[in-house]
């Protein structure tokens, strides 16, 4: 079975672009999380979705962020305009019940923001 | 609020020697779900374990050992006979049923296995 995926895998930009990440839960997961991994704040949760519905978006740093899951297959996050300090590496993880299951990560997307 | 503490940053050790890699917890909640999650050099964050709140026996995978004690609010993981394959970092993760789906890492272990 696949795992989760995630692309771009690396994703190199201009400060003020906008940056669009992308991940495919595992079939079957009705929890889909989006995590920021950096060396100074170590692992954090930005958004997690139930049922594709958006529950808890306490994490996401700015409103330059956003995430979306038109369905149960499909999710972005999307950084507009980006800055510097965006960058990091950003996990999806799913999970079948919420966080108190294992939650399978993808490998992550690696964002450097110039 | 949960809070996850590692305190050892860093720690190498020489093939085969037993390493113990310390997490500290605190909640407020009676119900929690406490996890060990490694993270190779390819960078994918990997499930080892889960225990919940009302289950403090031990547990034993392999060379991989858990202990868990809620009088001292720690679940450490023990590694036996260390394998330069155990070369990672390890996140301790805590979620508690009031803390609304949310897992908190502690702030990882970098496990280094010299051969």
């Amino acid at each position: 079975d696949a795992g989760v995926i995630q692309s771009p895998r690396h994703e190199v930009t201009e400060m003020g672009q906008e940056v669009t990440l992308r991940c495919k839960p595992i079939s079957g997961h009705d929890y889909l999380f989006w995590y920021r991994q950096t060396m100074m704040r170590g692992l954090e949760l930005l958004i997690y979705f139930n049922n594709n519905v958006p529950i808890d978006d306490s994490g996401m740093p700015e409103d330059r962020f956003s995430a979306k899951m038109p369905n149960a297959s499909f999710s972005t996050l999307k950084i507009q305009p980006s800055e510097p300090r965006d960058s990091a590496v950003y996990f999806c993880a799913s999970s079948r019940g919420g966080a108190f299951n294992e939650q399978f990560f993808g490998p992550g997307t690696r964002l450097t923001v110039l | 609020a949960q809070k996850v503490t590692q305190v050892q940053t860093e720690i190498s050790v020489v093939e085969k020697e037993d390493v113990t890699l310390d997490c500290v917890y605190e909640t407020r909640d009676t119900t929690y779900y406490l996890f060990w999650y490694k993270q190779p050099p390819s960078g994918e964050l990997v499930f080892l374990i889960r225990r919940n709140s009302f289950d403090e026996q031990n547990e034993i995978s392999g060379r991989y050992s858990w202990n868990f004690q809620k009088s001292t609010s720690s679940f450490n993981f023990t590694i036996t006979a260390s394998q330069v394959v155990d070369s990672a970092v390890y996140f301790c993760a805590l979620v508690a049923l009031q803390g609304a789906q949310k897992l908190v890492f502690g702030q990882g272990t970098r496990l280094t296995i010299n051969p």
